[in-house]
C-alpha cells in the first residue's frame, strides 16, 4: 500500500464548476500538508500548504485536512481553463526535510 | 534567470551507459532535493541534502545511483551502468533551510531515456 492515494482521473469540468481533489494517507505522523499545480513538462509549484488539521483558503482555492480520517481535500471554485494541471497532495513528518507526493489528478477545464 | 535551473533538459543514453545530472539550486537555498517522476506518476524522493551532507538518501533505488554537493550549492545526480527502467524524468527542487512550510521550488527537470 501507498504511504498516500490520489485518484489520477483525469477529471474533465466545464468552465465554472467547482472541483473537489482528494487525498488519502495511512500514517498518521505526517504533520504538514501541501497541494501542488504541475503544468505539463514543467515543475510542480506549491499552490496551498496546511499544518495540522483544519480549512485553509486563498482566493479560488480552499484546502482542508482531516487528521483522523487521513483525508485531505482541496476545492477549487469558478474553474478556469488555466486550472487545467495535475494536482499532487504531498505530505511530511514534523522532522526533516522530505516530502511524500501522490500520484497526482490530471484536471482539464473545458471553456 | 533566478529559479532552479537544470542540466541537460534532455538526455538519450543506451543501456549500461553513465549519465550524469546538474542541479543548481537558488541562490541561498540551503536544501537540495532530487525526485524521479515517471509518466503518469507523482515525484518519487531519491535524496536530500542539508549543505553538504546527504541529510537522507533514502530513496535512491540502489548503489548505481548517487549523487553529490561537493560546494553546499551545485549538485550532481549521477547514474551508473544505466537500466530502461532509469528512463523518467529527474526533478531537483530546492528551499530555504528544511521548508517548514513544505515550498519546494522545483526546476523543469532533466528528461532522461533509456535504449
Amino acid at each position: 500500500q501507498k504511504e498516500v492515494e490520489q485518484d489520477p482521473g483525469p477529471l474533465s469540468v466545464p468552465e465554472g464548476a467547482i472541483v473537489s481533489l482528494n487525498c488519502t494517507y495511512s500514517n498518521s505522523a505526517f504533520q504538514y500538508f501541501m497541494w501542488y499545480r504541475q503544468y505539463s513538462r514543467k515543475g510542480p509549484e506549491l499552490l496551498m500548504y496546511t499544518y495540522s488539521s483544519g480549512n485553509k483558503e486563498d482566493g479560488r482555492f480552499t484546502a482542508q485536512v482531516d487528521k483522523s480520517s487521513k483525508y485531505i481535500s482541496l476545492f477549487i471554485r469558478d474553474s478556469q481553463p488555466s486550472d487545467s494541471a495535475t494536482y499532487l497532495c504531498a505530505m511530511k513528518y514534523n522532522q526533516g526535510g522530505k516530502l511524500i507526493f501522490g500520484q497526482g489528478t490530471e484536471l482539464s477545464v473545458k471553456p | 534567470g533566478a529559479g532552479v535551473s537544470q542540466t541537460p533538459s534532455n538526455k538519450v543514453t543506451e543501456k549500461g551507459k553513465y549519465v550524469e545530472l546538474r542541479c543548481d539550486p537558488i541562490s541561498g537555498h540551503t536544501a537540495l532535493y532530487w525526485y524521479r517522476q515517471s509518466l503518469g506518476q507523482g515525484p518519487e524522493f531519491l535524496i536530500y541534502f542539508q549543505g553538504t551532507g546527504a541529510a537522507d538518501d533514502s530513496g535512491l533505488p540502489n548503489d548505481r545511483f548517487f549523487a553529490v554537493r561537493p560546494e553546499g550549492s551545485v549538485s550532481t545526480l549521477k547514474i551508473q551502468r544505466t537500466e530502461r527502467g532509469d528512463s523518467a524524468v529527474y526533478l531537483c527542487a530546492s528551499s530555504r533551510g528544511l521548508a517548514a512550510t513544505g515550498e519546494l521550488f522545483f526546476g523543469e527537470g532533466s528528461r532522461l531515456t533509456v535504449l
